[in-house]
């Protein structure tokens, strides 16, 4: 009963380069939530997605970065020409929300580094 | 635009005695809270919740308190012990469900 996964587990990317996260939901949610931890806060909603569609990304800044969860395959969140502010823990939770208020399952996280 | 303020940054309390974690909110529409548990190198794992119809929910050795009128929670984990020290994250849904998290309270339980 595999929870939220994340890869990588640590990224490092050079100012420039594409930074590309992979999260799979718990079987069975098909609602997955994109958060960012910056040092010392806490944590920030990104970006809310369904298969295909994506529901709400009111969290995502207007530039670099973009998220996709497709029919088949993992939720992506792409980061394109990183920059040393974009360092930072990036956590994916899925819920199947069924329910209302049901909890949110989170990965453990990729940690970027921009060098 | 803070909506969860937890002001407490970090908090030391012997093994065996109370911790109490403070949460204050500003926007009155939330009804519905969450506390969430973090070590490092993981991510969040949900612990408590607290509906605003209810002023006390408890489970096992964890309670949340909901004070509606002064717009203030607490976690309360008696007795402590030494697995319990992690950041502790108070969180409430807004919209679609995404949650607004306060910035998180350091409790670490001396042996």
């Amino acid at each position: 009963n595999a929870g939220v996964m994340q890869n990588p587990r640590h990224l490092v990317r050079r100012r420039g380069q594409e930074a590309r996260l992979r999260c799979s939901p718990m079987k069975g949610h098909s609602h997955v939530y994109w958060y960012r931890q910056l040092p010392e806060e806490g944590l920030k909603f990104m970006v809310y997605l369904q298969k295909e569609n994506i529901i709400d990304e009111s969290g995502m800044p207007k530039e670099r970065f973009s998220a996709e969860f497709p029919k088949e395959g993992p939720s992506i969140l792409r980061i394109q020409q990183v920059v040393r502010g974009d360092s930072a823990a990036y956590f994916c939770a899925s819920s199947p929300l069924t329910v209302d208020h049901s909890p949110l399952h989170f990965g453990n996280g990729t940690r970027l580094t921009v060098t | 635009d803070q909506q969860v303020k937890q002001n407490s940054p970090s908090l030391s309390v012997q093994e065996g005695r109370i911790s109490i974690l403070n949460c204050d909110y500003t926007n009155s529409m939330f009804d519905y809270f969450l506390w969430y548990k973090k070590y490092p190198a993981e991510g969040p794992t949900f612990l408590i919740s607290i509906s605003s119809i209810k002023d006390k929910n408890e489970d096992g050795r964890f309670t949340v308190f909901l004070n509606k009128s002064a717009k203030h929670l607490s976690l309360h984990i008696v007795p402590s012990q030494p697995g319990d020290s992690a950041v502790y994250f108070c969180a409430a849904p807004f919209g679609n469900e995404k949650l607004t998290f306060g910035t998180g309270t350091r409790l670490t339980i001396i042996p």
